[in-house]
C-alpha cells in the first residue's frame, strides 16, 4: 500500500521560496511506471497541477506554464522522497499543496494535504 | 492552460442518480480519452473514481460512472446515498505532459 507522507512549513514570506517534502513508502521514487507529483488547491484556483519528476532511465520533469518560472521538483533516492521549490512566492501562492503519484494519466494516491499560507 | 468547466454545485435525493459535466475544449477533453475524476470529503485529500473516461478501479462502487462526448465529459452517480454528498473533481490530460482540473461540483444530497 502505497502511502505519502508531506512535511514544510506552513507559513512562507512573500518573495521566499516555498519548499515541501513528499517521502514515499510502498513504493519508489525512481519507479519506471510512476511519475511523482505537486498539486495544489486554493478556493480562487481549485485543483492546480503544478508539475511532476519521474524516471525512465533517466530523470525528467513537466511543470504547469502557469509556474514554470518559479517551480523546481526534485527526487531524492537516498531518502526515497521528493520535494517542490517554489521561488518567488505571493499571497496568490497560498493554498493547500498536495504530492501524489500519478500511474498513466490519473493520479491514484495522494499525500494528506499541507496547507501553505505566504504572509509576512 | 484554462480550468475545465463544472457545474458550482448540483444535488439530489437518496436513490436518485445525478450527472455531473466537465467542460474543456478541443486541446484537453476532445483531443485525449484521458479523463479522471476525484471525490473530495472536507479537510480529506482527493480520492480518485474513475480514469480514462470511463474505467473504475478496484474498490470503486459500480454506482459511479464516467463517460466522454466530444469535449465534454461527465460522471454520473446512481443509487446516491448520504456518503456520496461530498466535492467532486474532472481532470483531463492537455497535451504536452501538462494536465487541467475542472473547478470542482459540490454535490449534496438531500
Amino acid at each position: 500500500q502505497v502511502q505519502l507522507q508531506q512535511s514544510g512549513p506552513g507559513l512562507v514570506k512573500p518573495s521566499q521560496t516555498l519548499s515541501l517534502t513528499c517521502a514515499i513508502s510502498g513504493d519508489s521514487v525512481s519507479s519506471n511506471s510512476a511519475a511523482w507529483n505537486w498539486i495544489r488547491q486554493s478556493p480562487s484556483r481549485g485543483l492546480e497541477w503544478l508539475g511532476r519528476t519521474y524516471y525512465r532511465s533517466n530523470w525528467y520533469n513537466d511543470y504547469a506554464v502557469s509556474v514554470r518560472s518559479r517551480i523546481t521538483i526534485i527526487p531524492d533516492t537516498s531518502k526515497n522522497q521528493f520535494s517542490l521549490q517554489l521561488n518567488s512566492v505571493t499571497p496568490e501562492d497560498t493554498a493547500v499543496y498536495y504530492c501524489g503519484r500519478q500511474v498513466g494519466h490519473y493520479f491514484d494516491c495522494w499525500g494528506q494535504g499541507t496547507l501553505v499560507t505566504v504572509s509576512s | 492552460q484554462s480550468a475545465l468547466t463544472q457545474p458550482a454545485s448540483v444535488s439530489g435525493s437518496p436513490g436518485q442518480s445525478i450527472t455531473i459535466s466537465c467542460t474543456g475544449t478541443s486541446s484537453d477533453v476532445g483531443s485525449y480519452n484521458l479523463v479522471s475524476w476525484y471525490q473530495q470529503h472536507p479537510g480529506k485529500a482527493p480520492k480518485f473514481m474513475t480514469y480514462e473516461v470511463s474505467k473504475r478501479p478496484s474498490g470503486v462502487s459500480n454506482r459511479f460512472s464516467g463517460s466522454k462526448s466530444g469535449n465534454m465529459a461527465s460522471l454520473t452517480i446512481s443509487g446516491l446515498q448520504a456518503e456520496d454528498e461530498a466535492d467532486y473533481y474532472c481532470c483531463s490530460y492537455a497535451g504536452s505532459s501538462t494536465w487541467v482540473f475542472g473547478g470542482g461540483t459540490k454535490l449534496t444530497v438531500l
